[in-house]
């Protein structure tokens, strides 16, 4: 089925670094998600953006809707320890089409 | 406010047994999903409830698979008979309504299924 483009697929930084991540589609979102899974647990939606060129953020966490409304990033400042995981973007279309479309997900590892 | 609840949290069976799923959504939440998660991919919708009406099913291996939301609140999601290939994590998700309501899918711990 269709999907996002996600990228980085993963990254390795050291603790203390700025991380970012983006998603791009082909298609129109109205809404992007972004979730993060820890192993073995279902995914925790982070960031909701509802409108094209919106900034929000969560903590250490920023997230842009994209201007064109095909593309997401998301901003991890200073990361820690506990930002491992796999990071998701997720795109919701309009109109009867409604359905998340996932990203392949982004797997970031901290170094201590 | 609780999360979305589900169990079990781990099932192994051999192939061609069957296998069933429970989910509780969050409370109020007249949107519930029930992914597919295959190791190192995104989750993959199977079936989408609005109260206890079927949505979307296009992704449900209808031949093996099934799902029922009676009242509108809990669901169980069925695999009779179960193949190789359906070892995955099986998400529950729950969303309030769609349009001016909507403020993402919010996500059960999982069922880690595998089948030998």
């Amino acid at each position: 089925g269709q999907q996002l483009n996600q990228s980085p697929q993963s990254m390795f930084i050291q603790e203390g670094e700025d991380v970012s991540m983006n998603c791009t589609s082909s298609s129109i979102f109205n809404t992007w998600l972004w979730y993060k899974q820890d192993p073995g647990e279902g995914p925790v939606l982070l960031i909701a953006l509802y409108k094209a060129g919106e900034l929000t953020s969560n903590g250490r966490l920023t997230a842009q809707f994209g201007i064109t409304r095909k593309d997401s990033f998301l901003n991890i400042s200073a990361s820690i320890p506990s930002d491992v995981g796999i990071y998701f973007c997720a795109g919701q279309g309009a109109g009867n089409n409604r359905k998340l479309i996932w990203g392949l997900g982004t797997s970031l590892a901290v170094n201590p | 406010e609780a999360g979305v609840a589900q169990s079990p949290r781990y099932k192994i069976i051999e192939k061609r047994q069957s296998v069933a799923f429970w989910c509780n959504p969050i409370s109020g939440h007249a949107t519930l999903y029930w992914y597919q998660q295959i190791l190192g991919q995104g989750p993959k919708l199977l079936i989408q409830f609005q109260n206890n009406g079927v949505v979307d099913d296009s992704q449900l291996p209808k031949d093996r698979f099934s799902a029922e939301r009676l009242k509108g609140v809990d669901s169980t999601l069925k695999i009779q008979p179960a193949k190789l290939e359906d070892s995955a994590v099986y998400l529950c998700a729950s969303s309030s309504a769609r349009g001016g309501g909507y403020r993402g899918e919010f996500f059960g711990p999982g069922t880690r299924l595998t089948v030998l």
